[in-house]
């Protein structure tokens, strides 16, 4: 079974810049995670999707982050203008269904805001 | 401030060593989960833990999850280079099942 993908593995941009990442979940995963992992901290949801909607994004800073998950699949995580806080790993998880259920994460893509 | 608090922050220890790692937290779980995370990796679930007093053990680990479901612990037996990584925990309330992670604790065995 293949795993989560996620691209790119790695960006640097600068402040003020935009970006965007993109994840693949497991096929057949209904629920979908972005979590932000700034060094030496575990990591921290940013947004949960349930199929195609938005169950949780609480902690997600909507003046700057956006997300979508089109058709219930993929989904990316958009940054526009970044921060030099910003920096940090976004991982993308899924899992068959919700809280609860194991979750599988991505390898990340390694933002550096300069 | 973490909800859930990982102690000591950083482990180095020699290959055929004993280590604990502890997770604690002053709120109550309905279950906590340990990751262990590679350099340049995403966390990888170990073990999910339910029931309070539960000791579960995979090959050299061995977690535990307090009385209270408070607070957890993870001993590797004669620890292996292969172990070295990052643990975190992961805890999930019963009113809103959200995972809270720890900062996580920075294993490095030496051969």
């Amino acid at each position: 079974e293949a795993g989560v993908a996620q691209s790119p593995r790695y960006k640097i941009i600068e402040k003020r810049q935009s970006v965007a990442f993109w994840c693949n979940p497991i096929s057949g995963h209904a629920t979908l995670y972005w979590y932000q992992q700034i060094l030496g901290q575990g990591p921290k949801l940013l947004i949960q999707f349930q199929n195609n909607g938005v169950v949780d994004d609480s902690q997600l800073p909507k003046d700057r982050f956006s997300a979508e998950r089109l058709k219930g699949v993929d989904s990316t995580l958009k940054i526009q203008p970044a921060k030099l806080e910003d920096s940090a790993v976004y991982l993308c998880a899924s899992s068959l269904y919700s809280w609860g259920y194991e979750q599988y994460f991505g390898p990340g893509t390694r933002l550096t805001v300069t | 401030t973490q909800l859930l608090e990982q102690s000591p922050q950083f482990l180095s220890i020699q290959e055929g060593e004993n280590l604990t790692v502890y997770c604690n937290s002053s709120s109550v779980f309905s279950s906590l989960q340990w990751y262990r995370q590679e350099p340049g990796e995403g966390p990888v679930l170990l073990v999910t833990v339910v029931t309070g007093g539960e000791v579960k053990k995979l090959k050299r680990l061995t977690f535990q999850f307090g009385d209270a479901r408070k607070d957890s612990s993870l001993h590797i037996t004669a620890a292996q280079p292969g172990d070295t990584g990052l643990y975190l925990c992961a805890g999930a309330r019963s009113n809103d099942y959200k995972l809270s992670f720890g900062a996580g604790t920075t294993v490095t065995v030496r051969a």
